[in-house]
């Protein structure tokens, strides 16, 4: 089973900041990844898939790179309604899917 | 609109059964990776199961010979049917789209429902 590590587990940061999340595979997963933000008692909200393509309606402070094994979520210019959990999910070649254990970001 | 709604969730004993159901609108479903996804209190996202175009059905370890993926394409519903249910079933079960999916792999899984709740207590 493929394996996704994601650091860091807890983030703090402030309005206006840059922020970098990464997803580490276990094995190459070419580019089946997405990245999701949620809220709490919200279902998770799709921001990139395809590792680096935004989705639709998404705002383009979000963005995502990379490919194989490593993989970066990064937030410019955070603004209030970002502070969330975010998670990477890889559904390479036949199941399981694996989710990261994803990374709470907190207001500093 | 393209659309998810969960429903079925409840309280059950261990080892008793609960069918969740998850209606689709705008879209349909046998055309489409379908999965369920859920995530215990405070605790992070895990895929449970998922039925592709073809009816070829996967599960998660932790819940195989135990839980059943299924569609009705009249009714375009997605199904899970779970029996002998553990405490640490307890969870938001969510059923969720794949996108551009293909021999097994996917793009992501970008339409998702509100979630229904199982608690699994005595």
């Amino acid at each position: 089973d493929i394996q996704l590590t994601q650091s860091p587990s807890f983030l703090s940061a402030s309005v206006g900041d840059r922020v970098t999340i990464t997803c580490r595979a276990s094995q190459g997963i070419s580019t089946y990844l997405a990245w999701y933000q949620q809220k709490p008692g919200k279902a998770p909200n799709l921001l990139i898939y395809a590792a680096s393509t935004l989705q639709s309606g998404v705002p383009s402070r979000f963005s995502g790179s990379g490919s194989g094994t490593e993989f970066t979520l990064t937030i410019i210019s955070l603004q209030p309604e970002d502070f969330a959990t975010y998670y990477c999910l890889q559904l390479n070649s036949y199941p399981p899917y694996t989710f990261g254990q994803g990374t709470k970001l907190e207001i500093k | 609109e393209v659309q998810l709604v969960e429903s079925g969730g409840g309280l059950i004993q261990p080892g008793g059964s609960l069918r969740l159901s998850c209606a689709a609108s705008g879209f349909i479903v046998s055309s489409n990776y379908m999965n369920w996804v859920r995530q215990a209190p405070g605790k992070g996202l895990e895929w449970v199961s998922v039925i592709y175009t073809g009816d070829t059905t996967y599960y998660a370890d932790s819940v195989k010979g135990r839980f059943t993926i299924s569609r009705d394409n009249s009714k375009n519903m997605l199904y899970l049917q779970m029996n002998s249910l553990r405490g640490e079933d307890t969870a938001v079960y969510y059923c969720a789209r794949g996108i551009y999916c293909s021999s097994g792999s996917c793009y992501g899984m970008d339409v998702w429902g509100q979630g229904t709740t199982v608690s699994v207590s005595s």
